[in-house]
């Protein structure tokens, strides 16, 4: 298997609503990644996992909540979410550690705030 | 500073014509440079690294250390080229710089 698996693929929330989007990979990568992508914009890192520990948030608000289950889980936990948060949410993992190996990504979740 | 600059964002050519999508990096170290391709619906997946220095659908990049650049070229372009094309480069273990990216349009 080496695809990274994102769920769900589309997700309608008001501003109020509590949602989880999930990330999949079954290839032993030990790095996990959240990004998030505006339409027809490079991706912007939001959390970095190695090892099942958070190793990076690049300032995020706390109205996003990573957790990382297992090695081969990724969760993006959403509360109180505002309009301008509407983007594509993109996973990736790779080999982690000091691998010169690349990042592959997901599908992504299509994310609109009502 | 390190920075990845992607100068076009739009380039269109005609189908058989060369393609070349300009990368420019500012980087104090020993770089690593990629390029991602996205096209249309589909997720962002890896089309080169100039580590392996291979052809992939028929594109290629050189690093040019001295000029800091790592520009992709295709000597005939296909109309299932047309994609955003982001050059990244790899600043630490997790983290990419993303240039701005390219659209590419191949016109028939």
């Amino acid at each position: 298997d080496t695809e990274v698996t994102q769920t769900p693929k589309h997700l309608v929330m008001g501003m109020t609503n509590k949602k989880s989007l999930k990330c999949e990979q079954h290839m032993g990568h030990r790095a996990m990644y959240w990004y998030k992508q505006k339409a027809k914009k490079p991706p912007e890192l939001m959390f970095v996992y190695s090892y099942e520990k958070l190793s990076i948030n690049e300032s995020v608000p706390s109205r996003f909540s990573p957790e990382c289950p297992n090695s081969s889980l990724l969760n993006l936990h959403l509360h109180a979410l505002q309009p301008e948060d509407s983007a594509l949410y993109l996973c990736a993992s790779s080999q982690g550690g000091n691998s010169n190996q690349p990042q592959h990504f997901g599908d992504g979740t299509r994310l609109s705030i009502l | 500073a390190q920075r990845v600059t992607q100068p076009e964002k739009l380039l269109s050519v005609f189908k058989g014509a060369p393609v070349e999508l300009k990368c420019n990096y500012s980087y104090s170290g020993s770089p690593e440079l990629f390029w991602y391709v996205q096209y249309s619906r589909q997720r962002l997946q890896l089309l080169l690294r100039h580590i392996s220095r291979e052809s992939i659908k028929g594109f290629t990049a050189d690093l040019n250390k001295g000029e800091t650049s790592f520009h992709l070229k295709k000597p005939f372009a296909q109309e299932e080229d047309s994609a955003m094309y982001y050059c990244a480069l790899r600043i630490s273990n997790y983290q990419l710089i993303w240039g701005a990216g390219t659209k590419l349009i191949i016109k028939p």
